[in-house]
C-alpha cells in the first residue's frame, strides 16, 4: 500500500524553529515528486512547494518563499520541512502529497496533516 | 501567483446536477493539462477527485467529471449524493509549481 505517514502535532512559541516529516513507503521514493500544502484555520488549501526525492529538486510557491524549506532523506524514504524562526502566522494544518503519476498534476496520497501551532 | 478563482458555494438536490468553475489564466489552466480536483470533508484529509482535466482515479464514482475550456476548468457532479457534501478545490500547474483554487462549498439541499 503507497502510504505517507506524517509526524505529530507540535506546540511552539514565536522564533523557534521546527521540522516536521513525511514517511514514504510501499513504492518507490524517488520516484514522485512530494508536495507540501497549508490549510490555515478555516481557510483554503495553499501549496508551500514541491521536491523531487531524486535530486532534491525544489519549487516553491513565490507566495510563500522564504517561510519554510523542504529537504529529503532518500535512505530512510523521508520529506521534511523545516521552519528557522516561527511566525504565528506558521499556524495551520500542513499535509504532504505524492505525485499521482508523471505529467498529469494529480497528487495522492496525501499524509494525514501535521498541526503546528505557533503561540506565545 | 494569484489562487485560481471558484464561487464560493454552490448548492442542489439530491439527484441533481452541479458545476463548479475555476477561472486562472493561460500562465496555469489555459497553459497546461495538469488540472485537478480534490474533495475535503470537515476535519478530513483532501481526495483526489480528477486529474489530468478530466481523469478519474480508480474509486471515484463516474458522477464526478472534468472539463477544461480555455482558461477555466470545470467540476460536474451527476446525481448528487449527500455524502457529496463537502469542500472542492481545483488545483492547476504553472510550469515551475502547483497553485489551488479559492475553494467552493457544496450544500446538498
Amino acid at each position: 500500500e503507497v502510504q505517507l505517514v506524517q509526524s505529530g502535532a507540535e506546540v511552539k512559541k514565536p522564533g523557534e524553529s521546527l521540522e516536521i516529516s513525511c514517511k514514504g513507503s510501499g513504492y518507490s521514493f524517488t520516484s514522485y515528486w512530494i508536495g507540501w500544502v497549508r490549510q490555515t484555520p478555516g481557510k483554503g488549501l495553499e501549496w508551500m512547494g514541491i521536491i523531487n526525492p531524486a535530486d532534491s529538486d525544489s519549487r516553491y510557491n513565490p507566495a510563500v518563499q522564504g517561510q519554510a524549506t523542504m529537504s529529503v532523506d532518500k535512505s530512510t524514504t523521508t520529506a521534511y520541512l523545516q521552519w528557522n524562526s516561527l511566525k504565528s502566522s506558521d499556524t495551520g494544518m500542513y499535509y504532504c502529497a505524492r505525485q499521482y503519476a508523471a505529467a498529469t498534476g494529480g497528487w495522492d496520497p496525501w499524509g494525514q496533516g501535521t498541526l503546528v501551532t505557533v503561540s506565545s | 501567483q494569484s489562487a485560481l478563482t471558484q464561487p464560493r458555494s454552490v448548492s442542489g438536490s439530491p439527484g441533481q446536477s452541479v458545476t463548479i468553475s475555476c477561472t486562472g489564466t493561460s500562465s496555469d489552466v489555459g497553459g497546461y493539462n495538469y488540472v485537478s480536483w480534490y474533495q475535503q470533508h470537515p476535519g478530513k484529509v483532501p481526495k483526489l477527485m480528477i486529474y489530468g482535466v478530466s481523469k478519474r482515479p480508480s474509486g471515484v464514482p463516474d458522477r464526478f467529471s472534468g472539463s477544461k475550456s480555455g482558461n477555466t476548468a470545470s467540476l460536474t457532479i451527476s446525481g448528487l449524493q449527500a455524502e457529496d457534501e463537502a469542500d472542492y478545490y481545483c488545483c492547476s500547474y504553472t510550469g515551475r509549481y502547483y497553485v489551488f483554487g479559492t475553494g467552493t462549498k457544496v450544500t446538498v439541499l
